[in-house]
């Protein structure tokens, strides 16, 4: 089965610096989709970036990149020049193309300091 | 622009109660799921749909019916009500064709069972 784990309950990073927040993940298959979801608190999940695991090159979206790892099984999201709209909880996730099943970490709180 | 619709936003039931939790998207999406989310364990998945007249069990089922009459609607029900289902529920949405993986999520239901 499938698993995501984020072994950071919590991270901390002053504003304007960069914070990366891990995540790994295990399967069996070769065709799926990783995400990195923000949930601020008003509890709304909102897509923050997503990456094919048949794509080599990383995945960008302004401040947030990530570091994909295929082999080591690794996903890291990685957020520049930290703002205080970016404190929220973040969640992993892997998604296998051929059943739709979406896996979750347990998710990341970022806090943001002024 | 409704998107992702859930209700009730808030609800309290006693233990044994049913209640039904609604969602409907107006995004033509075949694919349709729930999950629940509780402190230090993610979102986990109760049930998913691929489409009308088609559901299957995710994760944590037990507890949890589902049906899928219409593309638009994929209601939860609890049939009896228990103290371990206290948790905070969203329903999520992805178009099947031309799958890109993203989850489109509505804002969420708290229901305590007390």
């Amino acid at each position: 089965a499938q698993t995501v784990t984020q072994s950071q309950p919590e991270m901390s990073v002053q504003e304007a610096e960069t914070v990366t927040l891990s995540c790994t993940y295990d399967t069996s298959e070769s065709d799926y989709y990783l995400f990195w979801y923000k949930q601020p608190p008003s509890r709304q999940m909102i897509l923050v970036i997503r990456q094919e695991a048949y794509k080599q090159q990383n995945a960008t979206e302004n401040r947030f990149s990530v570091n994909f790892q295929k082999a080591a099984k690794s996903f890291s999201l990685k957020i520049s020049d930290s703002q205080l709209g970016d404190a929220a909880m973040y969640f992993c996730a892997y998604a296998d193309s051929g059943t739709y099943k979406y896996i979750f970490g347990t998710g990341t709180r970022l806090k943001v300091l002024a | 622009n409704a998107g992702v619709t859930q209700t009730p936003k808030f609800q309290v039931l006693k233990t044994g109660q049913s209640m039904t939790l609604q969602c409907a998207q107006d995004m033509n999406h075949e694919y349709m799921s729930w999950y629940r989310q509780d402190p230090g364990m993610g979102l986990r998945l109760i049930h998913y749909s691929v489409g009308a007249g088609i559901t299957d069990q995710g994760e944590v089922p037990n507890g949890y019916n589902v049906s899928r009459s219409t593309t638009e609607d994929f209601p939860l029900r609890l049939l009896s009500a228990a103290p371990s289902q206290t948790s905070v529920y969203f329903c999520a949405s992805s178009r099947q064709g031309g799958w890109t993986g993203e989850l489109f999520f509505g804002e969420g239901s708290r229901l305590t069972v007390l």
